[in-house]
């Protein structure tokens, strides 16, 4: 079945870098996102990718996409306080409505 | 980004009663709506999938006759947990499609607490 994998924490300082990972098992996933949850708020899309890119840039925020080895990359440059937050990788469903399959979600910490 | 509302923030209700939360699309048009289920420290869970005029498409283990959806308009969609008891206390977030679009968007979610 599909199955999104995710770290489930991480923590960095602030101004380094942050690089959050995720393995999705769906080959024939079309797009793939990233998503920031802050305390109990609701999702806010952070970016996406589509399926035949292998990189996409958007201000502080780099996603690599592997898709040999289904592995997908947040890459947060520069991480600030208010960065800290749950990050959920997701992916579409193969089985119909665009269903969105999530990971666990990743704990960012960001410490001075 | 396309902005979705969902109302109560928070509700706390009596154990039996009813309580009905609202998702609207604020500068789309939403054909397809969906509601999660979040509980503490956990990923979201699919509930169900709200088409605008037809019957929603519950996910597996998921009561239909006790969280009823309506999505009566390109623009609303609800979720009433019928009946509701300590263990449905969790925390709700709708999102919203237009069309066969491929992003979400998701509303601030609704905390539910039953007494």
């Amino acid at each position: 079945g599909e199955d999104v994998e995710q770290s489930l924490f991480l923590s960095v300082r602030e101004g380094d870098s942050s690089v959050i990972n995720c393995t999705y098992t769906d080959s024939s996933s079309t797009y793939l996102y990233w998503y920031k949850q802050e305390p109990g708020a609701g999702l806010q899309l952070l970016t996406y990718i589509f399926s035949n890119m292998d990189m996409k840039q958007d201000q502080r925020l780099t996603v690599l996409l592997n898709k040999k080895d289904k592995h997908l990359s947040l890459r947060i440059a520069d991480t600030q306080t208010g960065d800290s937050a749950i990050y959920f990788c997701a992916e579409i469903s193969s089985g119909g409505y665009n269903k969105l399959i999530f990971g666990a979600g990743t704990r960012l910490a960001v410490h001075p | 980004g396309a902005v979705v509302s969902q109302h109560p923030s928070w509700v706390i209700c009596k154990s039996g009663t009813s309580v009905k939360i609202e998702c609207r699309s604020l500068d789309f048009q939403a054909t397809t709506m969906f509601w999660y289920r979040q509980f503490p420290k956990q990923s979201l869970m699919l509930m169900a999938t709200s088409n605008e005029g037809s019957k929603a498409t519950y996910e597996q283990g998921v009561e239909k006759d006790k969280f009823l959806i309506n999505h009566a308009s390109l623009t609303l969609s609800t979720l009433t947990v019928t009946s509701a008891h300590p263990e449905d206390s969790s925390f709700y977030i709708c999102s919203a499609r237009w069309r066969e679009g491929n992003i979400q968007y998701f509303g601030a979610g609704t905390r539910l607490s039953v007494l």
